[in-house]
């Protein structure tokens, strides 16, 4: 297993604005994902993130909108830009290769 | 495009009580996963069921996985508060590392 941590745990933001998500692994691993829970919904993945490669994003999702950096086996982080209020939501980092360990998720609310 | 579908979405049992939650698509997986996710955190692993037909059981919990792996159960024996959250299933697709969710059951144990 692993231990993730991310920061920060909440946030409130305004309209127009960009926050960056940043998640810490314990441990080196190969594959990142990050994920959307709307309010009272499931999870959705927005995208891949693999060390020296671009993010992969899944259909609905955009790299202006959702950049993604993964500088180094351990890191990433995740900005949603120029927010909504329908940005507001969980988001959340995971690895794992098939079975996936999760951090504790950041809430967002954009007011 | 790949659909896992849960039900029920929403169950509300007293303390003692049996449930079961199902969840079920068209498509193969293969593998199957089950979490547990708690207001304020992360989801949290449960179980992987792999072979068709395999059966798991995790003390009061028995995770049934269909023989044509396109379904999943969750059986909770004697339900006690502290298993009230969200049981999220999600299935890895064949061949990727992504992992399709489910939409959810959110069961409350009441003493």
């Amino acid at each position: 297993s692993a231990v993730i941590s991310q920061k920060p745990s909440r946030d409130i933001c305004q309209r127009g604005t960009s926050l960056t998500i940043q998640c810490q692994v314990d441990s080196q691993v190969t594959m990142m994902f990050w994920y959307r829970q709307q309010p009272g919904q499931s999870l959705t993945l927005i995208a891949t993130a693999n060390q020296g490669s671009e993010a992969t994003y899944e259909s609905g999702f955009v790299i202006d909108k959702f950049p993604i950096s993964r500088p180094n086996l351990t890191f990433s982080t995740l900005t949603v830009s120029n927010m909504s209020p329908e940005d507001s939501s969980i988001y959340l980092c995971s690895v794992g290769a098939g079975q996936q360990y999760f951090g504790p998720g950041t809430r967002l609310t954009v007011t | 495009t790949q659909l896992l579908e849960q039900s029920p979405q929403f169950l509300s049992i007293q303390e003692g009580e049996n449930l079961t939650v199902y969840c079920n698509s068209s498509s193969v997986f293969s593998s199957l996963q089950w979490y547990r996710q708690e207001p304020g955190e992360g989801p949290v692993l449960l179980v992987t069921v792999v072979t068709g037909g395999e059966v798991k059981k995790l003390k009061r919990l028995t995770f049934q996985f269909g023989d044509a792996r396109k379904d999943s159960s969750l059986h909770i024996t004697a339900a006690q508060p502290g298993d009230t959250g969200l049981y999220l299933c999600a299935g890895l697709s064949g061949g990727y590392n992504k992992l399709i969710f489910g939409a959810g059951t959110r069961l409350a144990v009441h003493p």
